[in-house]
């Protein structure tokens, strides 16, 4: 069965530093999401891309964030200068068809921002 | 803004037990509701839908009503068993008509199944 996933489950990085998070959905899903859980809260929503472009995006989604797909296949979330409040469970999704398709969710990347 | 509220866990049952964990929201216009779990170091995956009120959802022997006279998209299953512990999140989307496609969750319920 097909599934999204994500590189790498975990991400140890110093304050300030970048990261790049790396998810590849299902291939031949066209809207691509990020979202984030800080431990102990709520899964909450990042970005949506679709068409090379964003369509939708959070407040969360400042400009330390962007998102890229790169090739016909990866899907990368950019943290320009991570801070430590960035420490998050953040998984990727996909879905074939707009509002009403189901999203399918990746296993998340663990990023922990010393 | 939208906003979608759970029972707090962990729920602790016991094998071949009720299951019911609460959802309501709050919406504008005429969201879409979804039960999404989450297995140990596993993904979120979706468990059921609805997409307009008084549908019916289910999978797996889980049930959920899309109540609109309540806000509420309740979680239910007749008997529990082990391999049902995990989280639950309750999530909506805005809907078809605003053309939103981002999940709004709850915080997530823990079930623990014991033998």
């Amino acid at each position: 069965e097909p599934e999204v996933t994500q590189t790498p489950s975990h991400q140890v990085t110093q304050m300030g530093q970048e990261v790049i998070l790396r998810c590849v959905p299902i291939s031949n899903h066209l809207y691509f999401y990020w979202y984030r859980q800080i431990l102990g809260q709520k899964v909450e929503f990042l970005v949506s891309f679709y068409n090379n472009e964003i369509s939708e995006k959070s407040e969360i989604f400042d400009d330390q964030f962007s998102v890229e797909r790169p090739d016909g296949s990866n899907f990368t979330l950019k943290i320009r200068s991570t801070k430590l409040e960035d420490s998050a469970m953040y998984f990727c999704a996909s879905s074939a068809q707009g509002a009403l398709g189901e999203q399918f969710f990746g296993p998340g990347t663990r990023l922990t921002v010393l | 803004g939208d906003s979608v509220t759970q029972m707090e866990g962990p729920v602790t049952l016991s094998e071949e037990a009720f299951l019911t964990i609460n959802c309501t929201y709050t919406a504008t216009g005429y969201p879409s509701l979804f039960w999404y779990v989450q297995y140990p170091g596993e993904g979120l995956q979706l468990l059921l839908k609805a997409t307009k009120a008084d549908d019916k959802g289910s999978n797996k022997g889980f049930e959920a009503t899309y109540r609109k006279e309540t806000t509420s998209f309740h979680l239910e299953k007749g008997s529990v068993q082990v391999s049902d512990s995990a989280v639950y999140f309750c999530a909506l989307s805005a809907g078809m008509d605003t053309g939103r496609r981002a999940l709004t969750f709850g915080s997530g319920t823990r079930l623990q199944v014991q033998p």
